[in-house]
């Protein structure tokens, strides 16, 4: 089954706006990731956050984490045309043990960022 | 820094025909390597990984296989494509994903 699910499916949004994305999942993680994905491309790694973090921050991007809601948030400020993509939340559950990098996705956000 | 590449780019495939991707990496020694394979409008599903050489694990039953002759190479591979077997391949390293291998089966 699915362990993280993001919410909104798609998102439209005009230049200069910010963008919140959600995520939720099922089980106790040891990490959850974003990933940034252009059409047709490959994962770009956005920010990893750690079970005992509660949030962080990189450039524009920030993320907060809930581990009492199992739920994790990206927010993107000031949107480019450029962050126009689809982006994915992943976790790795605390049963996969150590570092093993087994990620179980979402289905994604589609961000439209409009000029 | 690691480097992961993944070829072919593309790949037109007729049913029943068989499969070769390769993912090697560089930057690293003893990786952890793992397969993920998304389908149309979808997020990634896991379906192999590797902590070394010759060892592989399946996280679900398919028509695929994966082998890892050498330390940096994984390889996904399959005796008779099925039409289902389309999608996009993504070879990963820990959390680093590399650019993905796009397979159509008609």
């Amino acid at each position: 089954s699915q362990q993280g699910e993001e919410d909104p499916q798609a998102l439209s949004i005009q230049e200069g706006e910010n963008a919140t994305m959600n995520c939720s999942y099922k089980t106790s993680i040891n990490n959850l990731q974003w990933y940034r994905q252009n059409s047709g491309r490959g994962l770009v790694h956005l920010i990893l956050i750690r079970s005992n973090e509660r949030e962080k921050h990189s450039g524009r991007l920030r993320v907060t984490l809930d581990t009492s809601k199992k739920s994790s948030s990206l927010l993107i400020t000031a949107s480019r045309a450029a962050d126009t993509a689809s982006y994915f939340c992943a976790t790795d559950g605390r049963n996969s043990g150590g570092s093993n990098y087994k990620l179980t996705f979402g289905k994604g956000t589609l961000l439209t960022v409009n000029p | 820094s690691q480097t992961i590449h993944q070829w072919p780019a593309t790949l037109v495939q007729p049913v029943g025909s068989p499969l070769s991707l390769e993912c090697t990496v560089e930057g690293t020694s003893n990786p952890n390597l793992y397969w993920y394979r998304q389908a149309a409008g979808r997020g990634l599903q896991l379906l192999f990984y590797s902590v070394g050489i010759g060892q592989i694990s399946s996280e679900v039953p398919q028509n695929l296989s994966a082998s890892r002759p050498q330390d940096r190479q994984f390889i996904l591979s399959s005796k008779k494509l099925l039409l289902s077997d389309s999608g996009f391949y993504l070879c990963a390293w820990n959390e680093f994903f590399g650019p993905g291998t796009r397979l159509t089966v008609l």
